[in-house]
């Protein structure tokens, strides 16, 4: 299994700003994924990101207000852009794993963003 | 596109009793389903996944099931205890994604 950590575990931004989030693996992993939960909701995929490659979005995402980097294989940071207050989730990076190799995923502890 | 439902938003139960979750797929039977588990402030956490072609799987006192005429996994917690309660979530893999459902709330009473 992996150790995944994520900073800052919680934050309060005014709108119109950005947070950069960072997550870091204690393995060297091939993909990361990026998720956001919204309050009282199931989790939604952002992007993946690969190492030395651009991130895929999901529909709905966009690199100009999502963009992620994935300077090596252990580390990725996502940053939420020009926020408004529908961007306040819960923000959270996770790494495929597992015995059964069906692409289980372990999670960070997640990053609760709030904007005022 | 594949849709995962979860029936119920919350379940309370006696300690002691069996907790029964439901998660059902439209369209083509997943690989596999996974379940995970969340609590509060906290990421999800793998649990157990089934595969298309088992009936059902075991994890102590966890028990999941695949129907695939049904379109549906069922998630047992038995002999249920205060410490599960948490929110489930069930979750099926198109290629490398997952794609989870909305989640039921487990409440175990004392």
């Amino acid at each position: 299994s992996a150790v995944i950590s994520q900073k800052p575990s919680r934050d309060i931004c005014q709108r119109g700003t950005s947070l950069t989030i960072q997550c870091q693996v204690d393995s060297q992993v091939t993909m990361m994924f990026w998720y956001r939960q919204q309050p009282g909701q199931s989790l939604t995929l952002i992007a993946t990101a690969n190492q030395g490659s651009e991130a895929t979005y999901e529909s709905g995402f966009v690199i100009d207000k999502f963009p992620i980097s994935r300077p090596n294989l252990t580390f990725s940071t996502l940053t939420v852009s020009n926020m408004s207050p529908e961007d306040s989730s819960i923000y959270l990076c996770s790494v495929e794993g597992g015995l059964e190799g069906a692409n289980e995923q372990f999670f960070g502890p997640g990053t609760r963003l709030t904007v005022l | 596109s594949q849709k995962i439902e979860q029936n119920s938003e919350a379940l309370n139960i006696q300690e002691g009793k069996t907790a029964t979750l439901t998660c059902n797929y439209t369209n083509y039977s997943p690989a596999y389903l996974q379940w995970y588990r969340q609590d509060p402030g906290r990421g999800p956490v793998f649990l157990l996944l089934i595969r298309e072609n088992e009936k059902e799987k075991r994890k102590e006192r966890l028990k999941v099931t695949f129907d695939t005429t049904l379109k549906q996994s069922l998630f047992h917690i038995t002999a249920s205890q205060p410490a599960d309660s948490a929110t489930y979530l069930c979750a099926h893999s198109n290629d490398y994604k997952l794609s989870f459902g909305a989640g039921t709330t487990v409440t175990v009473r004392a």
